[in-house]
């Protein structure tokens, strides 16, 4: 029972311009989630979060959208740059309990 | 600040050895986690304790087990390593669980069982 989803194994997207990446979720009690981004060989780094009382958050280039009726969340990035091309992990839990990520999506950013 | 460490980096496990990986992190952190990521998959965790001498299971338990004698350590065990937990594993740790904690993870133990 996959709780956390990623339709899109990997997205390809052209320096400059904008990036989103998606992720769906079933479990109604999820009030906090977050976007982590892992490099090859190394651990996933936290980059940004959103509590279900708010829609959007904004970090820089990076804005995370929520939409909670839909359940479903989104990660845009504007504008894209080549060291962005990573593995993007969505995650997300119900107050206090443990993070159920998804399976994640390879972003490659092309010159 | 080193963060959180583990250590092997790497290991390759005949059917049926054990091992211990270990994880360190030096943030004074209460609560710590152990991952595992196959191909393609999320991170599902494994085990997780909220402070020095608490454990509880996580989603895929069977075949680990931790203790957590003092707050910067949490080592996995594997006691009769099986190829279905070839995996890469991660440990993680964070402050709390509430608004706001965010997990910081160690590099991985990637780990072969032929």
């Amino acid at each position: 029972d996959q709780q956390v989803k990623q339709n899109s194994p990997s997205l390809s997207v052209q320096e400059g311009r904008i990036s989103i990446l998606n992720c769906d979720y079933t479990n109604s009690m999820f009030d906090y989630f977050l976007w982590y981004k892992k490099y090859p060989a190394e651990g996933p780094t936290f980059l940004i979060s959103i509590s279900s009382i708010k829609d959007k958050n904004e970090d820089g280039r990076f804005t995370v959208f929520l939409n909670k009726s839909a359940k479903h969340l989104s990660l845009h990035i504007v504008p894209s740059q080549p060291g962005d091309s990573a593995v993007y992990f969505c995650a997300a839990r119900p107050l206090a309990q443990k993070l159920v990520f998804g399976q994640g999506t390879r972003l490659t950013i092309n010159p | 600040n080193a963060g959180v460490t583990q250590t092997p980096k790497f290991r390759i496990l005949k059917i049926g050895q054990s091992m211990t990986l270990q994880c360190a992190q030096d943030m004074n952190h209460n609560y710590m986690y152990w991952y595992r990521q196959d191909p393609g998959m999320g991170l599902k965790l494994i085990y997780y304790s909220v402070g020095a001498g608490i454990t509880d299971k996580g989603e895929v338990p069977n075949g680990y087990n931790v203790s957590r004698s003092t707050t910067e350590d949490f080592p996995l065990r594997l006691e009769l390593a099986a190829p279905s937990q070839t995996s890469v594993y991660f440990c993680a740790s964070s402050p709390g669980q509430g608004i706001g904690d965010t997990q910081y993870f160690g590099p991985g133990t990637r780990l072969t069982v032929l």
